[in-house]
C-alpha cells in the first residue's frame, strides 16, 4: 500500500493566490514526521517544512504552512500569496518510527504551475 | 550558508562502466543519505551513513557501494552500469540535533548510454 498519497498530479494557481497541495499518509506508528520538499525544474530538492506527529500546532515557515489533520491522516501544504518562482514539483514525505531511522518515504509529487 | 556539494553535476557513462559520485555535507553535519530519482519518479532511498558507519540501507543494488570518510564526505561507487541506472542521484545531510531536516545537494545527473 502506498504510504504517501498525493492525488493531484498537477495544479494551477494564479499569482498572489493561495494554493493547497494535498497529502495523505498511512502509518500505524504513533511517532512519525511529515515533510514537504520543493523540486524546481533545475532539479535540486529544497526542504520546506516539517511536522512531527506529536506537534500540536501546525508548522509554518514563511508563506508555507502545513495543515495537519491527524485523525484524517492528512498533511496538506498551503502556500499563501503564490509567486511565479513557486512553480515546481512538490513532494510530501513521511518518516516513521521514533529514533533510529530517519529515512523518509516520498509521494509521487504534485506539479504546481503559477500563472501571472 | 554552506550547502551540500555534489560532484560531478553531470556524468555520462557507457554500459558496464563504473562511476563515482561524491558528496560533501554541510559543515558539522554527521549523517549523509543517498537517493536515486529516476525520470518522473519520486526519490528512492539508497543508503545512509552516520559517523562513518552505515546506518540504514534501502534499495541499493549490489553493484553499488558507498562509504563515508573521516572528513564526513561520502562517495557512491557504481559498477557495471546499466541503462536503468540513468537518474538523478541526490546526497542529503543532517546533524544529530535535527535528524528530520535533511538538506539535499543539487544532485548528480547520471546518463548511461
Amino acid at each position: 500500500a502506498q504510504k504517501i498519497t498525493q492525488t493531484q498530479p498537477g495544479m494551477f494557481v494564479q499569482e498572489k493566490e493561495a494554493v493547497t497541495l494535498d497529502c495523505t499518509y498511512d502509518t500505524s506508528d504513533q511517532s512519525y514526521g511529515l515533510f514537504w520538499y520543493k523540486q524546481p525544474s533545475s532539479g535540486e530538492m529544497i526542504f520546506l517544512i516539517y511536522q512531527g506527529s506529536y506537534d500540536e500546532q501546525n508548522a509554518t515557515e514563511g508563506r508555507y504552512s502545513l495543515n495537519f489533520q491527524k485523525a484524517r491522516k492528512s498533511a496538506n501544504l498551503v502556500i499563501s500569496a503564490s509567486q511565479l518562482g513557486d512553480s515546481a514539483m512538490y513532494f510530501c514525505a513521511m518518516r516513521e518510527g521514533q529514533g533510529g531511522s530517519y529515512i523518509p518515504t516520498f509521494g509521487r509529487g504534485t506539479s504546481l504551475i503559477v500563472h501571472p | 550558508a554552506a550547502g551540500v556539494i555534489q560532484s560531478p553535476r553531470h556524468l555520462i557513462k557507457e554500459k558496464r562502466e563504473t562511476a563515482t559520485l561524491k558528496c560533501y555535507p554541510i559543515p558539522r553535519h554527521d549523517t549523509v543519505y543517498w537517493y536515486q530519482q529516476g525520470p518522473g519518479q519520486d526519490p528512492q532511498f539508497l543508503i545512509s551513513f552516520y559517523e562513518k558507519m552505515q546506518s540504514d540501507k534501502g534499495s541499493i543494488p549490489d553493484r553499488f557501494s558507498a562509504q563515508q570518510f573521516s572528513d564526513y564526505h561520502s562517495e557512491l561507487n557504481m559498477s557495471s552500469l546499466e541503462l536503468g541506472d540513468s537518474a538523478l542521484y541526490f546526497c542529503a545531510s543532517s546533524d544529530a540535533l535535527h535528524r528530520h531536516e535533511q538538506y539535499f545537494g543539487p544532485g548528480t545527473r547520471l546518463t548511461v548510454t
